[in-house]
Formats: structure tokens, sequence, C-alpha cells
């Protein structure tokens, strides 16, 4: 698996944008890159993932750097609701049955 | 997106008795499910994959006489933790791929023995 390294912690003001890092530098050609949060007290929760391209839905965008060993989750404004520990995760598609390897993650403070 | 459920959602339990965790995927079929671990203040760590009407996968460390999973059907795996014993106090998270690639995750299992 892909070795990932995110910052332990950061903090953001409510209704700024947050972008969090992630250096995948060994990432191989076929790994997508996820990233999933998960507050307090819950199962995680998926939040968007790409491959090449940067991605946008409704809760983030992600961009990927030109090279792939890098990435960054953009949170357009954050909220209160934001604060959760957020994994970046090189996930290699398969239909096989493979999980998600979590690593540490960032944990986001979002202050009023 | 898909719905994963868990029940219970915690449970209290004596030293040596067994608990059952339920997870079922509620709008989606689910040929292979993930049973996590956490603990407080780490990362979730993998258990054991779940293949439906297989045997199921152990991560190393994991022992499978105490950790019985059963995935009898494609909307449906369960835990049973064995003999449980305060050590095994802990956050239980299962989760579920549709096929794609996301995974779905349910809400967690608060499991504490005493």
């Amino acid at each position: 698996d892909a070795k990932t390294t995110q910052p332990n912690s950061m903090e953001s003001n409510e209704e700024e944008p947050v972008h969090l890092p992630c250096n995948h530098s060994t990432i191989s050609g076929t790994d997508y890159i996820h990233w999933y949060r998960q507050l307090p007290s819950q199962g995680p929760e998926y939040v968007i993932h790409g491959l090449t391209s940067n991605v946008n839905n409704r809760m983030a965008s992600l961009a990927i750097a030109e090279d792939r060993k890098s990435s960054t989750l953009i949170l357009h404004r954050a909220t209160l609701r934001d604060a959760a520990v957020y994994y970046c995760i090189p996930f290699k598609r398969s239909n096989s049955g493979y999980a998600l390897n979590f690593g540490k993650g960032t944990s986001l403070l979002v202050t009023p | 997106g898909a719905v994963v459920s868990q029940h219970p959602s915690r449970v209290i339990c004596k030293s040596g008795t067994s608990v059952k965790i339920e997870c079922r995927s509620l709008d989606f079929q689910a040929t292979t499910m993930f049973w996590y671990r956490q603990f407080p203040k780490k990362s979730l760590m993998l258990m054991a994959t779940s293949n439906e009407g297989s045997k199921a996968t152990y991560e190393q460390g994991v022992e499978k006489d105490k950790f019985l999973i059963n995935h009898a059907s494609l909307t449906l795996s369960t835990l049973t933790v064995t003999s449980a014993h305060p050590e095994d106090s802990s956050f239980y998270i299962c989760s579920a791929r549709s096929g794609q690639d996301t995974q779905y995750f349910g809400p967690g299992t608060r499991l504490t023995v005493l």
C-alpha cells in the first residue's frame, strides 16, 4: 500500500476555505486517491475521490498534483459540522474485496 | 449515498458473555463487507473481510475463533465477540462495497465490557 503523510491537525475559522494536504509519493499509477472523514463517535463518511484530474462535488474539491505525489482536499467554506478527522487513502480500483487502509489522518478543528 | 446500518449502536456486557453486532446494507447488495475496530484516539484497524457465502478472511493478529463473522446474505453480516473481556471494549465499525469504488460505513457500535 502507498504511504501517506498528513498533518496531525489543522485549524480553521468558520466560513473560511480549508486546504487539507496529503503526500502520497509512493502511489502507483492505478491507485485512486480517496478522501474520507470521520466525525466524532461516527463511522467514516465518503468525501471524494479522483485519479488524475481535479474533482468537485457538493462536499468538497480535490486538487491532484500533476505528478500525483500529493493532493489537497478543499472545503470551500468550513462549517462547525466539518470538524472531523480527514483521511487521505490511495486505493486500487478492483473488483476484489480490498479494504481501505486508514492512516492517522488530519484532525480539523473549526472555530466560530 | 448508500446506507449501512449497525445494531446495536452501543452495548454494555459482563466479562465472559458473547455479543453479536449486525451490519446491514439497506439499499444495495454487498458481496463484500469489512469489519474494523477503533480504540480511543486511534485510527480504524481492519479486522476481517467478509464475503457473502464464504468464510471471512482475518487480518494478522485477529483471532477468528473469538471474532466470529457470518455473511449469510448480500445485505447482512454479523460479528460475534465471543467470551468478551474488558480489552475487547472498542468501537466496532462495518463497511460495505456496492460494486463501485466507494465504501459505505455503518455508524459504529460502542462495546463496553465490564
